[in-house]
């Protein structure tokens, strides 16, 4: 089983592209979860959704955007890159209660 | 609103002891779940322990256990005879009845032979 596939796992943009970040799970669960982790600040939820169709902001949506068009894949766009958004990024995954299983992580640095 | 707490940034054991990290929650919703995980230098999420609010009792994982005081809204992780290969970042989270599933900031455990 792969589990959660994040992809890619490391990404370097200039301010003001754009760029996906896919997330995949082969689970069947029915929760999805994107993350973004900054020293000191442990993890932050950017968005989440609780099944095939629907999403829903978390704690710091600005500049991101998801989208959940199929059950095993959501992905993260950023529309135009900002230096702030450099991060690692973690995708998740879980049925509705139990543990929730994660990615390995994107590290993305935009200059 | 939903929210979760640790206090403690960074805390030392001597190996083959025990050790307490703290995390405070708070929320409305009456079903709720709180997990702890743990990420090594390495960088990767490792689940270990879970606690329903409806669970009567504290629950274990081997020498992982949940000191669940739901009137004091805390979910302290108790680990039991400390090991090297423990010195990792913990973190406490929480997922309400809808499904959003937050962090806290995380404590560094270092563990000193």
């Amino acid at each position: 089983n792969a589990g959660v596939t994040q992809t890619p796992k490391f990404r370097v943009l200039k301010t003001g592209q754009s760029m996906t970040l896919l997330c995949a799970q082969d689970m069947n669960h029915e929760y999805m979860y994107w993350y973004r982790q900054d020293p000191g600040m442990g993890l932050r939820l950017i968005h989440y959704s609780v099944g095939e169709g629907t999403t829903a902001k978390g704690e710091v949506p600005d500049g991101y955007n998801v989208s959940r068009l199929k059950k095993q894949n959501f992905l993260l766009g950023l529309e135009s890159a900002a230096p702030s958004q450099t991060s690692v990024y973690f995708c998740a995954s879980s049925y509705s209660s139990l543990e929730a299983f994660f990615g390995q992580g994107t590290r993305l640095t935009v200059v | 609103a939903q929210k979760i707490t640790q206090t403690q940034p960074g805390m030392f054991v001597q190996e083959k002891e025990a050790v307490t990290l703290d995390c405070t929650y708070d929320t409305s919703d009456p079903s709720y779940g709180l997990f702890w995980y743990k990420q090594p230098s390495s960088g990767e999420m490792i689940f270990l322990i879970y606690q329903g609010s409806y669970d009567q009792q504290n629950a274990t994982e081997g020498r992982y256990s949940l000191n669940f005081q739901k009137a004091r809204k805390s979910a302290n992780l108790v680990i039991s005879a400390s090991q090297l290969g423990d010195s990792a970042m913990y973190f406490c989270a929480m997922r309400e009845g809808g499904g959003k599933l937050i962090f806290g900031q995380g404590t560094e455990l270092s563990v000193k032979p």
